[in-house]
């Protein structure tokens, strides 16, 4: 069965320093994707950033890059240069084989506030 | 852009009532997820869909039923509302079948159930 595991309930990180956030996970499968969702306080899930389980190099978007260990089944979300507005729910995500299904299961998140 | 809407933000219901979760996607998408989101528990799948008229339960269907008879359209039902059934609810799409393809969410709806 596929797990995530985020042990970070909670994060306070002082303005423009750097965040990780932690992600570990668990499958059988070769093939699978993470992901990474911001949830702001208005509710809605924002979507970060992606890594396929074959994809060679580290996954990032702006400031966002992933730290992925495949062999230790690790995928930490890093946040360069924090920002207010990076307050937020963190939520790691997997899914597996295509040729299964499109479903994504989801840790129980990271509550990140970022402190003037 | 992909949108996602939601028929509530906010709803306030009475225990015994069928309420109804309406949610509507614009991209044509084939794949439709309801999840609820609790503290400390994160987002868990109530129903999917593949296609119109195809539903499959998730991880947590009990007290649920959903309806997908047009592609754009996916109901979520709670037949007989009950105050455990108090959450935020979340609906998804995804176009399926691209392996770094995202779902796409709603706003989500706030129920409370007195």
């Amino acid at each position: 069965a596929q797990k995530i595991t985020q042990t970070q309930p909670g994060m306070f990180v002082q303005e423009k320093e750097a965040v990780t956030l932690d992600c570990t996970y668990d499958t059988s499968d070769p093939s699978y994707g993470l992901f990474w969702y911001k949830q702001p306080s208005s509710g809605e899930m924002i979507f970060l950033i992606y890594q396929g389980s074959y994809d060679q190099q580290n996954a990032t978007e702006g400031r966002y890059s992933l730290n992925f260990q495949k062999a230790r089944k690790s995928a930490n979300l890093v946040i360069s240069a924090s920002q207010l507005g990076d307050s937020a729910m963190y939520f790691c995500a997997m899914r597996g084989p295509l040729n299964r299904d499109d479903k994504i299961i989801f840790g129980k998140g990271t509550r990140l506030h970022i402190l003037p | 852009d992909v949108k996602v809407t939601q028929s509530s933000r906010y709803l306030v219901k009475r225990t015994g009532e069928k309420v109804f979760l309406e949610c509507v996607q614009d991209m044509d998408h084939e794949n439709m997820f309801w999840y609820r989101q609790d503290p400390g528990l994160g987002l868990r799948l109530i129903y999917f869909s593949y296609d119109v008229k195809m539903k499959e339960k998730g991880d947590i269907p009990e007290g649920y039923s959903v309806s997908r008879e047009k592609k754009e359209r996916f109901s979520l039902i709670l037949e007989s509302a009950s105050t455990n059934q108090t959450s935020m609810y979340l609906c998804a799409s995804s176009r399926g079948g691209v392996a770094r393809d995202t779902q796409y969410f709603g706003p989500g709806t706030r129920l409370t159930v007195l």
